[in-house]
């Protein structure tokens, strides 16, 4: 099945800086791949997704990287807040009414 | 917020027991994920329902069971309650499968389990 890494566990940045999380998968079939952000006693929201036939997609003040060759995907945020400060999960899974396979999540502090 | 709700928001059970968690889809959403969330862990795939079928499931044994219903809600049940059962369950809930659709799953506020 699905193997999904997450790097780093933790991250902490001052305030207007940028942070990346970084993911790998294993299975080549996979080909849809969000972000989640999870706040203390929160449900994950899905902030931002990306699929295989696209290498970058934007919304705002974040980002996604695929590299399907690579087998990795990143999460991008600049002019970090301390609103960004939660849990960050990345997931794959393989075409629509699919299961979802999550990484292990990362804690960013954004410190003021 | 999503329009994903699920009920009840907090549960304490005794090992052995049975528990029903409920979960309400977004209107417009013919199908339900539900995974399960141990603390400081990503969520885990419990099974997925597709117009009241099971349409995939994780690794977990047969304990866990579920129900989708035509208006697309659903229940887990978790049979022969054990200690490692306590976790934060999750439903999650996907739009028809269109061109450009289907394959988001916006999840609800979660079940907080605990199984004394």
């Amino acid at each position: 099945g699905e193997n999904v890494e997450q790097h780093p566990s933790t991250l902490s940045v001052q305030e207007g800086d940028s942070a990346v999380i970084k993911c790998t998968y294993s299975d080549s079939a996979s080909n849809y791949f969000p972000w989640y952000k999870q706040e203390l006693g929160k449900r994950p929201q899905l902030i931002i997704d990306i699929r295989s036939n696209v290498g970058e997609k934007k919304d705002q003040r974040i980002a996604v990287t695929l590299n399907k060759t690579a087998k990795h995907f990143s999460l991008h945020i600049t002019e970090t807040q301390p609103e960004d400060s939660a849990v960050y999960f990345c997931a794959a899974s393989w075409g629509g009414r699919r299961a979802l396979t999550f990484g292990s999540g990362t804690r960013l502090q954004v410190q003021p | 917020e999503t329009g994903v709700t699920q009920s009840p928001t907090h549960l304490i059970k005794t090992r052995g027991q049975q528990v029903t968690l409920r979960c309400s889809s977004q209107s417009g959403h013919n199908t339900v994920s539900w995974y399960q969330q141990a603390l400081g862990q990503g969520p885990q795939f419990i099974f997925q329902y597709y117009r009241e079928e099971e349409n995939g499931r994780g690794n977990f044994p047969p304990r866990f069971s579920g129900l989708q219903f035509p208006n697309y809600s659903s229940e887990l049940n978790v049979n022969a309650l054990e200690l490692d059962d306590s976790a934060l369950y999750l439903c999650a809930s996907s739009p028809n499968e269109g061109k450009d659709t289907g394959y988001e799953q916006y999840f609800g506020p979660g079940t907080r389990l605990t199984v004394t």
